[in-house]
């Protein structure tokens, strides 16, 4: 069956520190990996996308890595401030034809000042 | 260029009524799909269209549930004789090419309550 799992469920971290959330997944067969922002009230928006052969992708201050031998990926945020308070969500895509993704249920991340 | 839009925002339903979610997906994107969020859960595939056309409704209950993409006009997600366990957020994307690879736009989501 094909599953996202993500970890931790949620984290609270103070303003300025680093943070690495965790997703594993078992979708098959593989074609990419996503990481989405979803703040409260609204649509995911999309951080990096990385197919298998990239083990590193960044954008600002969040850098995603994947290893596809052990399928796990990680987002790493660098610097948090206050508006990184969000939903982040691991999607991943399977090749077969039609786009279907498959979401995790997400790290719900609050930065304290 | 307008992002993805999704009309109402929010729409409150009686057990047996109707619920119709409208998206009009960014301009040129021709694929839309439609998501469900149940609360404290993922987002859940429900349906993937291109104009006039429905290419995957695996996710899609069999009952209740359609989905239409029209020539012309939004893309609608129809809900008949609504219960409970309807409620959640309804999120359509679009994008403009089919492949795997290609990115997927999010409307803000329609929260239907039902009642």
């Amino acid at each position: 069956k094909n599953q996202v799992e993500q970890s931790p469920q949620s984290l609270i971290i103070l303003e300025g520190k680093n943070c690495t959330l965790q997703c594993n997944y078992t979708v098959s067969p593989f074609s990419n990996l996503r990481w989405y922002k979803q703040d409260t009230g609204r649509g995911p928006v999309s951080l990096t996308i990385m197919t298998f052969s990239e083990n590193t992708k960044s954008n600002g201050r969040y850098t995603a890595t994947l290893d596809a031998d052990t399928k796990q990926s990680s987002l790493h945020i660098t610097a948090s401030q206050l508006s990184d308070s969000a939903s982040y969500i691991c999607v991943v895509s399977a090749s077969r034809g039609g786009n279907k993704l498959v979401f995790g249920a997400g790290t719900i991340l609050r930065v304290k000042s | 260029n307008a992002g993805v839009m999704q009309n109402p925002r929010h729409l409150v339903r009686r057990r047996g009524q109707e619920a119709r979610l409208r998206c009009s997906p960014m301009k040129g994107h021709s694929h839309v799909y439609w998501y469900r969020q149940l609360p404290e859960e993922g987002l859940k595939f429900m349906v993937y269209l291109q104009k006039e056309n429905i290419i995957d409704e695996s996710g899609m209950p069999k009952e209740r549930f359609s989905a239409e993409f029209p020539k012309e006009g939004p893309s609608i997600l129809r809900i008949q004789q609504v219960v409970r366990g309807d409620s959640a957020a309804y999120f359509c994307a679009s994008s403009f090419y089919e492949s795997s690879y290609n990115e997927q736009f999010f409307g803000p989501g329609t929260r239907l309550t039902v009642l």
